[in-house]
C-alpha cells in the first residue's frame, strides 16, 4: 500500500515565524492528499485538504502544496500562534483502494 | 462538522476477557469506517477499513481473529478486542467517511483507552 513519510519529525518555531512539514509519498496514483492536526487529549481534526489536479491551496494562515511530480506535498502554516502547537499527520489516499494511512506525525512547538 | 461518537472513553479489563468498543456517526451515513491504534506521542496506525455491509480489510500485521471489526449498518462499527493481553493496552481510535465520488474528510471519534490488567 502507500507509504507515506514525513519530516521533520519535530519542528520548533518561535511565534510568528512561518512552519513547514513535508510529506513524501510512494504512489503515482494517490490523488487527494489531506492534513490533520490532533492537539494534545484530543481527535485529529482535517485542517486542509489538496487534489492531484491542483498545486497549491491556502486557507487563512496554512496553505498546502503538491509537487506530483517529485511525489511530496507540504503544510504551511504562517505567522505561527502558541494554538497551532500539536501534531499534524499527512496521508496520500487513492481513492481505488479508499485507504487512509497516515504518517508518523510531526510535532509542532511554537515558541512563545 | 460531523459528529463521530466512540464508546466507551476508557475501559480496563482483565486478561483473557473480550472488550467491545463501538464508533458510531451521529449525523451522516458511514460508509467507510477506519479504525486505528494509536500509543503515546506515536502514529495512527491504521489497523483495519470497513465498508458497511462488507467484510472488514486488515492491514498486515494486524490479526483479523484478534480485532474483530464488525460494520453492520451505516451508522455503526465495532472493534472486538479479543482474548486481550496487556500488550493490547493501547488507545483505539476510529474514523469515519460518508459515500462520496471522491475521497472526503474523515471524522474522528474521541477514542477509547483500552488497559488490560
Amino acid at each position: 500500500g502507500e507509504n507515506v513519510e514525513q519530516h521533520p519529525s519535530t519542528l520548533s518555531v518561535q511565534e510568528g515565524d512561518s512552519a513547514v512539514i513535508k510529506c513524501t509519498y510512494s504512489d503515482s496514483a494517490s490523488n487527494y492528499f489531506p492534513w490533520y492536526k490532533q492537539e494534545l487529549g484530543k481527535r485529529p481534526q482535517l485542517i486542509i485538504d489538496i487534489r492531484s489536479n491542483v498545486g497549491e491551496k491556502k486557507d487563512q494562515r496554512i496553505a498546502v502544496t503538491l509537487n506530483k511530480t517529485a511525489k511530496h506535498f507540504s503544510l504551511h502554516i504562517t505567522e505561527t500562534q502558541p494554538e497551532d502547537s500539536a501534531v499534524y499527520f499527512c496521508a496520500a489516499v487513492y481513492y481505488g483502494n479508499n485507504r487512509l494511512a497516515f504518517g508518523k506525525g510531526n510535532q509542532v512547538v511554537v515558541i512563545p | 462538522g460531523a459528529v463521530v461518537s466512540q464508546h466507551p472513553s476508557w475501559v480496563i479489563c482483565k486478561s483473557g476477557t473480550s472488550v467491545k468498543i463501538e464508533c458510531r456517526s451521529l449525523d451522516f451515513q458511514a460508509t467507510t469506517m477506519f479504525w486505528y491504534r494509536q500509543f503515546p506521542k506515536q502514529s495512527l496506525m491504521l489497523m483495519a477499513t470497513s465498508n458497511e455491509g462488507s467484510k472488514a480489510t486488515y492491514e498486515q500485521g494486524v490479526e483479523k481473529d484478534k480485532f474483530l471489526i464488525n460494520h453492520a449498518s451505516l451508522t455503526l462499527s465495532t472493534l472486538t478486542v479479543t482474548s486481550a493481553h496487556p500488550e493490547d493496552s493501547s488507545f483505539y481510535i476510529c474514523s469515519a467517511r460518508g459515500k462520496a465520488i471522491e475521497n472526503t474528510e474523515a471524522f474522528f471519534g474521541q477514542g477509547t483507552r483500552l488497559t488490560v490488567v
